[in-house]
């Protein structure tokens, strides 16, 4: 079974804070992604990385960056905590082929 | 950019009956996916669709991908209480994007 771990499920952050969101996939895929889920938006796309080190920007990249400096882990970063990145954050890993997404169990982050 | 939109946002149906959740997006897609997001769990992928009219079955589930790879549709018949929660559908286009739809969050009442 493909597993894919999220190092908090809850998390409370203030203003201003540096927040590390940590993914780690045990399946060796290649794909890794980073989501964000609010209630009427569905699933949004962050970053996602396709290989070590290599990183592409989603649909919302700003205010967050990412590190994959091992292909089992995925880390998302929020700079400067802002009280409108409080949300489900979602991380996905998928094989190149077939690419079906694998997700992990979320972080709900609030930033107060 | 790619949008997918879905429809209905909601669903309530009484236990037994059919439903139907439709996928519909702004550009062609090379493939698309459908997800299940049980309530507090994380969304589970169920199935790919690549072929135009592509229609694929498991048990209770159809589902269908347009003749124009644009849209796609998900068919539970006979629900039961264990088929609650959100269905996702999510398109890849042909410059690899991809693009998760809202979702459609069914009720299942028994």
């Amino acid at each position: 079974d493909v597993k894919v771990t999220q190092s908090s499920r809850y998390l409370v952050k203030r203003t201003g804070e540096k927040v590390f969101l940590e993914c780690v996939q045990d399946m060796d895929h290649e794909n890794m992604f980073w989501y964000r889920q609010d209630p009427g938006l569905g699933l949004r796309l962050i970053y996602f990385s396709y290989d070590v080190k290599m990183k592409e920007k989603g649909d919302i990249p700003e205010g967050y960056s990412v590190s994959r400096e091992k292909k089992e882990r995925f880390s998302l970063i929020l700079e400067s905590a802002s009280t409108n990145q409080t949300s489900m954050y979602l991380c996905a890993s998928s094989p190149r082929s077939p690419p079906d997404s694998y997700f992990g169990p979320g972080t709900r982050l609030t930033v107060l | 950019g790619q949008q997918v939109m879905q429809i209905p946002q909601y669903q309530h149906v009484q236990e037994g009956e059919d439903f139907t959740t439709y996928c519909n997006s702004s550009t062609t897609l090379s493939n698309i996916q459908w997800y299940k997001q049980r309530p507090g769990g994380h969304p589970v992928f169920l199935i790919q669709l690549v072929k135009s009219g592509e229609v694929k079955k498991q048990k209770r589930l159809t589902f269908q991908f347009g003749e124009a790879k644009k849209n796609s549709s998900l068919h539970i018949t006979a629900t039961q209480t264990t088929d609650v929660g959100t269905y996702f559908c999510a398109g890849r286009d042909y410059g690899q994007n991809f693009v998760f739809g809202p979702g459609t969050r069914l009720s299942v009442l028994p």
